[in-house]
């Protein structure tokens, strides 16, 4: 039973590029979540799908975009890059049911961006 | 506004003593409460959760939290370290009291345990 899988594992872009993440979710998952971490700090909630749609958002500028695929795969896109934006990228599936809320996070080992 | 603080950036004990980990919260309605482990250049691996029920939760690699509703804490425990416990664990909660169902974390607890 395959987990989150998440591609690539590191990447480096210069300022001003464009960056695509991708996740697959743990089987029998349809809900990805993506989260930015900076060194030494916890995850931030960047935005939540589900049904291919963006259910919740965090504070973060529309250069941050995503997207979910009939088969619960999702990208996340990060526009215009700027140094602050390096950081391990952790994407994180769950299963969006009555029990979701008290059902834990299963999460990649996430994609390590750093923006020169 | 939910919060959570995990107050000491980092722990340190001798492998074979108990840990603890703090955690506090503050949320408007009843708590789901979480902890993870994230090991180095890895995702995040869920440990246990408290929902409801008994203020003691038990989890995973022997870890167990205990929860106070009146000291708004879930201190995570292990009665005898391992030094492959060294690692960085993280609280989570989630309000079960209004919209907004966002997990909110911890800025996560660093703990080194000493051979």
């Amino acid at each position: 039973d395959a987990g989150v899988t998440q591609s690539p594992t590191h990447l480096i872009k210069t300022r001003g590029q464009q960056v695509t993440l991708r996740c697959s979710p743990k089987s029998g998952h349809d809900t990805v979540s993506w989260y930015q971490q900076a060194l030494g700090q916890g995850p931030q909630f960047i935005f939540q799908y589900y049904e291919e749609e963006e259910r919740q958002r965090g504070n973060f500028p529309d250069r941050f975009s995503g997207h979910q695929f009939p088969n619960y795969s999702s990208e996340l896109n990060v526009n215009a890059l700027l140094l602050g934006d390096s950081a391990l990228y952790l994407c994180a599936s769950s299963s969006l049911g009555q029990s979701s809320y008290n059902s834990p996070l299963h999460f990649g080992n996430g994609t390590r961006l750093t923006v020169t | 506004a939910q919060s959570v603080a995990q107050p000491e950036d980092q722990v340190n004990v001798a492998e074979g003593n108990p840990l603890t980990v703090k955690c506090t919260y503050s949320v408007s309605g009843n708590p789901y409460l979480f902890w993870y482990v994230q090991y180095p250049n890895r995702g995040l691996q869920f440990l246990l959760k408290y929902i409801t029920g008994d203020n003691l939760v038990k989890g995973s690699y022997g870890f167990e939290a205990e929860f106070n509703k009146s000291q708004t804490s879930f201190h995570l425990k292990k009665p005898s370290a391992l030094v492959s416990d060294s690692a960085l664990y993280f609280c989570a909660v989630r309000d079960t009291a209004g919209n907004n169902r966002k997990l909110i974390w911890g800025l996560g607890t660093s703990l080194a345990v000493n051979p």
